[in-house]
């Protein structure tokens, strides 16, 4: 079936700019993740969703960047006046929360933003 | 708090010779570890994992063993191949916690 799939792939956006990046998790997953990746380095944690309710957004760097997942399915991660430090790739993965011990994530392509 | 930590890249090795990639971790309870891949211009892809001490992930070739008393999680692999050149990913999950904690990643360059 297919994977996690994220829109757009590339972002450029002048400094100052909203964006708003989606992700489409697999169909049926519960829960929903979203990463920032900086240039070099490992994925950092942002937020967490099962179904619609975000559970966690302890990861989120500023009140700039808000997520929502209003009907359990598509999440979209929007990051208000952007920065320069906001560039970066940004990972989004599900989870079947009724799947095997392990908790597999699947990870989605990334967007990568490039904030000027 | 949990973190992982890498051995510092990147590496490059020549076809066939023998791979290790370090990983040691720091977390509070008892987490699953998992090696991430990603090759260029793809997403991550889970490569192995290991839930609980001394199981022995393996995947593609590639091993790594779960081990408790020394808090690592070493890859390794007999012999590359070029397809092998990637970033690869140590990770842990606490299942007390929401996220994945990744560390820096090791990107491996494979020669002919």
């Amino acid at each position: 079936g297919a994977g996690v799939s994220q829109s757009p792939r590339y972002k450029v956006a002048k400094r100052g700019q909203d964006v708003a990046l989606r992700c489409d998790p697999i169909s049926g997953h519960v829960s929903l993740f979203w990463y920032q990746q900086a240039l070099g380095q490992g994925p950092e944690f942002l937020t967490y969703f099962q179904n619609e309710a975000q559970l966690d957004k302890s990861g989120l760097p500023s009140d700039r960047f808000f997520a929502e997942r209003p009907e359990g399915s598509v999440s979209t991660l929007k990051i208000q006046r952007t920065q320069q430090e906001d560039s970066a790739v940004y990972l989004c993965a599900s989870r079947n929360v009724g799947a095997s011990s392990y908790n597999e994530q699947f990870f989605g392509p990334g967007t990568r933003l490039t904030v000027l | 708090g949990n973190s992982v930590t890498q051995m510092e890249g990147p590496v490059t090795l020549s076809e066939e010779a023998f791979l290790t990639i370090n990983c040691t971790y720091t977390a509070t309870g008892y987490p699953s570890l998992f090696w991430y891949v990603q090759y260029p211009g793809e997403g991550l892809q889970l490569l192995l994992k290991a839930t609980k001490a001394d199981d022995k992930g393996s995947n593609k070739g590639f091993e790594a063993t779960y081990r408790k008393e020394t808090t690592s999680f070493h890859l390794e692999k007999g012999s590359v191949q070029v397809s092998d050149s990637a970033v690869y990913f140590c990770a842990l999950w606490e299942t007390s916690g929401s996220r994945l904690t990744f560390g820096e990643g090791t990107q491996l360059t494979v020669n002919p």
